[in-house]
């Protein structure tokens, strides 16, 4: 079935760092989604992109849809403390009717 | 807009009892709910999806029986774990979507611990 490769699946890094995560598939998606989840709450979305070579900025993150449809990445520039937390990517499946989500890649931020 | 609450947000129960776990779309309709179960340093994986008003749709290997799902309104979801094992802990997280939203918004989870 479709499969979400999340990397890297987890980050240590200083304030102030930018930062680069990426979700790659062997299958077509046609609507990637990022997600951050904090320490016992749910995802909270931070960028939805819905067309290939779709770049979304949403303050310090910025996410892209990849030209073939089967990657995207996001990126935090200068990481704060408060970005700490997993941070995930999902797509809808073929039937578009469930959302299928990267295993995470965990962020550390120390000051 | 695009709030989901969870009731209760955490919950201890003894082995062999029943849980119930509210799911509400506080501002939107949400035409369809999707119930997920998290494991520690896991991802989300989806249980099932239900729709208002129809019986849910269950994921392979998800016991239908076991998990309880119930999409009375277009505000309320609920999930019962029936006759809970400590196998059965887990974080529960439901999320949402309707016809105002495409995207789906999660609610805040529930812990389940089954002593």
């Amino acid at each position: 079935g479709q499969q979400l490769n999340q990397s890297p699946q987890s980050m240590f890094i200083q304030e102030g760092e930018d930062v680069s995560m990426n979700c790659t598939s062997s299958s077509i998606f046609n609507t990637w989604l990022w997600y951050k989840q904090d320490p016992g709450e749910g995802p909270v979305l931070l960028i939805a992109l819905y067309k290939a070579g779709e770049l979304t900025s949403n303050g310090r993150l910025t996410a892209q849809f990849g030209i073939t449809r089967k990657d995207s990445f996001l990126n935090i520039s200068a990481s704060i403390p408060s970005d700490v937390g997993i941070y995930f990517c999902a797509g809808y499946n073929q039937a578009g009717t469930a959302l299928i989500f990267g295993k995470g890649t965990t962020l550390s931020v120390s000051s | 807009g695009a709030v989901v609450s969870q009731h209760p947000s955490r919950v201890i129960c003894k082995s062999g009892t029943s849980v119930k776990i509210e799911c509400r779309s506080l501002d939107f309709q949400a035409t369809t709910m999707f119930w997920y179960r998290q494991f520690p340093k896991k991802s989300l994986m989806l249980m099932a999806t239900s729709n208002e008003g129809s019986k849910a749709t269950y994921e392979q290997g998800v016991e239908k029986d076991k998990f309880l799902i119930n999409h009375a309104s277009l505000t309320l979801s609920t999930l019962t774990v029936t006759s809970a094992h400590p196998e059965d802990s887990s974080f529960y997280i439901c999320s949402a979507s309707g016809r105002t939203y495409n995207e789906q918004f999660f609610g805040p989870g529930t812990r389940l611990t089954v002593l």
